[in-house]
Order: structure tokens, then sequence, then C-alpha cells
């Protein structure tokens, strides 16, 4: 099982703010990147380096990190931001690379 | 841009070896400014990171999987390959190659678009 936990699920209203977290002891030391999948397709990086977006990414998506949580924030949900979220990040040994378990966002 | 495509067998018997190969076109992956890993997802289920490897060869796994998996990397031939050993029906699932940068925080930022693997006899 996975070190990183995120809530399996969150619904926010179109338009309104959502927070997704991870939290796990490796993030005390190194930030987690986060990952957008749709049904049926690749994941695709949505931030990195805590609050980092990848080109092409909306600026609706930010990032942050406190402690040993890291959350992605969307301010303003569209309904094209309905997707699994899931966050990645070393674990606390350093040597290895993880997954969080994922977060299914709906955009009510 | 770098593009990555993921091929091989789409089934695979119990017991057997599944083998993968990533196909790199649009950038050499002759660099340590990037690795390049393997990342699966078993049906309705989340996403778990194999692997990765330099083009030097160097490879790191995940206790989970280490002594069935082995990354390999052919850089004439702009490719990298994933070996799992002794595959059962938990290792089906849909495989991605994606490309990491690890001076900026692992972010995976190019992905395949995946290829499904059955494991059944």
């Amino acid at each position: 099982s996975s070190e990183l936990t995120q809530d399996p699920a969150v619904s926010v209203a179109l338009g309104q703010t959502v927070t997704i977290t991870c939290q796990g002891d490796g993030l005390k030391y190194y930030s987690a990147n986060w990952y957008q999948q749709k049904p049926r397709q690749a994941p695709v990086l949505v931030m990195y380096e805590r609050n980092t977006r990848p080109s092409g990414i909306p600026d609706r998506f930010s990032g942050s990190n406190s402690g040993n949580t890291a959350s992605l924030t969307i301010t303003g949900a569209q309904a094209e931001d309905e997707a699994d979220y899931y966050c990645k990040s070393r674990d606390s040994s350093a040597r290895y690379l993880e997954f969080g378990g994922g977060t299914r966002l709906t955009v009510l | 841009q770098m593009q990555l495509q993921e091929s091989g067998p789409g089934l695979v018997k119990p017991s057997q070896t599944l083998s993968l190969t990533c196909s790199v076109t649009g950038d050499s992956i002759s660099t340590n400014s990037y690795y390049y890993s393997w990342v699966r997802q078993s049906p309705g289920k989340g996403l778990e990171w194999m692997g990765y490897i330099y083009y030097s060869g160097m490879a790191f796994y995940p206790p989970s999987l280490q002594g069935r998996v082995s990354l390999s990397v052919d850089n004439p031939n702009n490719q990298f390959f994933l070996t799992l050993t002794s595959v059962t029906a938990a290792d089906t699932a849909l495989y991605f190659c994606a490309r990491g940068r690890p001076q900026s925080d692992d972010a995976f930022d190019i992905w395949g678009q995946g290829t499904t693997v059955t494991v059944s006899s």
C-alpha cells in the first residue's frame, strides 16, 4: 500500500474552489507533483516543484506543501477538471518513488 | 517535442515473462537530464511506479517488484525496456512509459499512451 494518502473522492460545484490533499512522511522532505488522468487517457502532469504549472495547464490550478501534506487547489473548477488526480513523491527513505492512491474529482 | 510509444504483446501466459518496449522519438534519451520510467495501472485501480532507468543503465526499482522487474536501455535505437518475470493475473494492467525530470522533483512530464497487457492462459 502507498505511503501517500489521498481522499478517494471529492466533489465541487461548478465554479467553486476545491483542494485535493496528499499526506505522507516523505512530504516533509520532498515535494509532490500532481497528475490529472481522465478515463482511458494517460496521466498529465499538472503541478510540480510545489507550485509550478507545466505549459498549457490553466492558472486556476495551484499547489502548496506544508509539513507532511501537499495540496492541489483548483480555483473556479470547470467541467473539464473532472478527473482522477494523483500525487507522487519520494518515500521517506528517498530511494523510491510512489503514487498516492488517487482522488476522483466530481464537478457538480 | 519528445514522444514516447509503448509496444509489446497484449497477452501473456501466467508464469511467463512480460517484455515491453518504449520507443522514444523527437529527442535523444542519452542525457542525464532525464530518466525513463514505467508505470502501470490495474483495471479500476491507481497508478503504480515500476522503476526508472538512466541512459547509463543505472536503474531503481520499488521493493514490491524487486526480483521480478528489470529495466534496460538501448541508446543507439532510443528505446528502453521493461521485463517482468513470473507474471500472474495481478500483473494484468495498462502499462505506461514516461520521462522523469530528476532536477524537478521527479516530475513525469511526458507519457506514452499506454499499452494493455492481459495475463491469461
